[in-house]
């Protein structure tokens, strides 16, 4: 069975503060993606991440890929109110096509 | 449309009730997928349709679900004889091709509440 697991599961940090938010796999798979989803809202598509090493920026949000880790981070740089949100990530195994979500990273930014 | 359409936005049924919602995926894209999200068991797959292959099952909780998609656009998710327990948010999404990588995009999902 596919595991996913993020951590943190809840992140409260300061405005201008940096974060890393970890996406850890079970098995094999080259597709990873991340979500944003804010309350009551339906989910936002962030990154797609195709490869190891595959690095992807958007805004202060940046991703990135460790398929010999089974790892994906998603940095936060100088973080500002408006990225609080919940984030997930989830993986797609090689054989497969379904998205297996992480339990995802509920993020506060606060002044 | 511009993105994945689902309806009913919010539907309140009773225990027993059988009850269909409705997703509309983007113009052109071959593949479909259902999710539900609840507090207790996060974002769950629940089936996935690639043209007009077979759809994968794989994630249906009980054979009260069932789900058809027609022409290859829009789908219908039923569940029959509903439960509390299903209460949760029903989410579609839709992409390009599966398999391929290509982004999935979600509509803003039918909220069910099962009283």
């Amino acid at each position: 069975e596919l595991k996913v697991e993020q951590n943190p599961l809840f992140l409260s940090m300061q405005e201008g503060k940096n974060y890393t938010i970890y996406c850890n796999y079970s098995t094999t798979s080259d597709r990873l993606y991340w979500y944003r989803q804010d309350p009551g809202k339906s989910l936002e598509s962030l990154f797609v991440l195709l490869s190891n090493g595959a690095v992807k920026q958007e805004g202060r949000l940046m991703a990135s890929l460790d398929t010999k880790a089974r790892l994906s981070t998603l940095h936060i740089t100088a973080a500002v109110h408006d990225l609080s949100a919940t984030y997930f990530c989830a993986v797609v195994t090689n054989s497969g096509y379904a998205l297996n979500f992480g339990k995802g990273t509920s993020l506060l930014v606060t002044p | 449309g511009a993105g994945v359409s689902q309806s009913p936005s919010n539907k309140v049924t009773e225990k027993g009730k059988d009850v269909e919602l409705r997703c509309d995926p983007i113009s052109g894209h071959t593949a479909l997928y259902w999710y539900r999200q609840s507090l207790g068991q996060g974002l769950e797959f629940l089936i996935y349709f690639q043209g007009n292959s077979a759809p994968d099952k794989s994630g249906l909780p009980s054979d009260r679900f069932s789900a058809e998609r027609t022409g290859g656009s829009v789908s219908t998710l039923t569940i029959q004889r509903t439960q509390q327990e299903d209460s949760a948010v029903y989410l579609c999404a839709s992409s390009l091709v599966a398999s391929t990588g290509n982004t999935i995009y979600f509509g803003e999902g039918s909220w069910l509440t099962v009283v």
